[in-house]
């Protein structure tokens, strides 16, 4: 398996501002993927995130809201931008190894 | 129609007994089926996956393929009122997609 770490744990937040969650894996992964799940909600996929190349969002989605970083096999952010209350949710990095796939911790957004 | 369905439940089931757990796919790329468990206020859990036909066993836990009938279960056997959780099935396609996509989850609770 692989050990995912996030920062931060939990955030509130103004509305219209960014905030910027990090995600750490102990090991390197090709691929690593960000998800949103609302209150009540099963998880839905904000974008993929492969090192060295542009990450590829999904419908509904787009980079100028929620620019990603992927500067090596073991890092990425997600920025959450010009929040508003309908942003507020927990959203998850996800890595893959090999076949499987693993969840982070977390970040707990709530934006007044 | 959803590309993974599951009975959102709630799922009541004694403590001892047998818990199943279903869902259904509508997307015949699909090659890998994934089942997760998530406690409330965490997040998702890997159980196993399985991506032949028939049926796969780790310890309680046995997950059932049937790709003709694009039907994916899982058993929970000697059922604790730790498993209380909501499982998530979700399903990957082949090929250079690499996406997990879930269903809405169903909530297990186990009665002592």
């Amino acid at each position: 398996s692989a050990v995912i770490s996030q920062k931060p744990s939990r955030d509130i937040c103004q509305r219209g501002t960014s905030l910027t969650i990090q995600c750490q894996v102990d090991s390197q992964v090709t691929m690593m993927f960000w998800y949103r799940q609302q209150p009540g909600q099963s998880l839905t996929l904000i974008a993929t995130a492969n090192q060295g190349s542009e990450a590829t969002y999904e419908s509904g989605f787009v980079i100028d809201k929620f620019p990603i970083s992927r500067p090596n096999l073991t890092f990425s952010t997600l920025t959450v931008s010009n929040m508003s209350p309908e942003d507020s949710s927990i959203y998850l990095c996800s890595v893959r190894n090999r076949d499987e796939q693993f969840f982070g911790p977390g970040t707990r957004l709530t934006v007044l | 129609q959803k590309e993974v369905e599951q009975n959102s439940g709630p799922l009541s089931v004694p403590e001892g007994a047998i818990a199943s757990l279903n869902c259904t796919y509508s997307d015949r790329g699909s090659q890998s089926f994934f089942w997760y468990r998530q406690y409330s206020g965490k997040s998702p859990e890997l159980i196993m996956f399985i991506y032949s036909n028939g049926d796969k066993e780790d310890g309680r836990f046995t997950a059932q393929l049937n790709k003709a009938s694009q039907y994916v279960s899982l058993l929970i056997r000697d059922s604790q009122p730790s498993d209380s959780a909501t499982y998530l099935c979700a399903a990957r396609r082949g090929g250079g997609a690499q996406k997990l996509v879930f269903g809405q989850g169903t909530r297990l609770t186990i009665n002592p």
